[in-house]
């Protein structure tokens, strides 16, 4: 069956450092991945989508990269900041019908 | 506000009650879907409507679980006879289209502790 894993353990880095987080796919060819940013008692919030035939994708200090042989992605923010701490989800969908498939998420606490 | 909103944001009932949750999408969004998350999980799919068709269902959805999209505007989810296990943040979102397109709009949800 299908699986997306991603750290189930928080992420603890201080402010000003880049912050790196791996979503990881079996059984699972997806024609793109999403990330979204969850608050505590809030709906996630889309931040970027890549495209199976794109290896990296930017915007401001967010990065992704797509790698559909590894079958992996991984979401940078570099120059992290308090106000970046929070839950991300990787999320991978397809042309057809089915709708996002989301990951469990991954708790990001940025020190100051 | 034109984002998605969900009524009511917290529900608390008694097993055995039937709960009915709303939820207005963004206005311009064909598509709506519905997804249960409960702590420390991720979004889990339930169903979603592509305007008034519903085009897929989980099969992890129980039949005590319904939905409707009538006119392909607001949607309705209705759990009946609740158990302490649908404890959970029901969560609404609504997109402009498929595929690459499919940047869901999330609501703030719909808590619901089920006693």
């Amino acid at each position: 069956s299908q699986k997306i894993e991603q750290n189930s353990e928080a992420l603890n880095i201080q402010e000003g450092k880049t912050a790196t987080l791996t979503c990881n796919y079996t059984n699972y060819s997806p024609a793109y991945l999403q990330w979204y940013r969850q608050d505590p008692g809030r709906g996630p919030v889309f931040l970027l989508l890549i495209r199976e035939n794109e290896k990296e994708k930017r915007k401001e200090r967010l990065k992704v990269t797509f790698d559909t042989t590894l079958k992996q992605s991984l979401f940078h923010i570099t120059a992290s900041q308090p106000a970046d701490s929070a839950t991300y989800l990787c999320a991978l969908g397809d042309t057809g019908r089915r709708a996002l498939t989301f990951g469990s998420g991954t708790r990001l606490q940025v020190q100051p | 506000d034109t984002g998605v909103s969900q009524n009511p944001r917290h529900k608390i009932t008694k097993r055995g009650q039937n709960v009915t949750f709303r939820c207005d999408p963004i206005s311009e969004h064909n598509r709506l879907y519905w997804y249960r998350q409960t702590l420390g999980q991720g979004p889990e799919f339930l169903t979603y409507f592509q305007n008034e068709a519903q085009l897929e269902k989980s099969r992890l959805l129980s039949d005590r679980f319904s939905a409707e999209r009538p006119k392909g505007s607001f949607s309705t989810l209705e759990i009946q006879r609740t158990e302490q296990g649908d404890s959970a943040m029901y969560l609404c979102a609504s997109s402009l289209g498929a595929g690459p397109n499919e940047k869901l709009f999330f609501g703030s949800g719909t808590q619901l502790s089920v006693l």
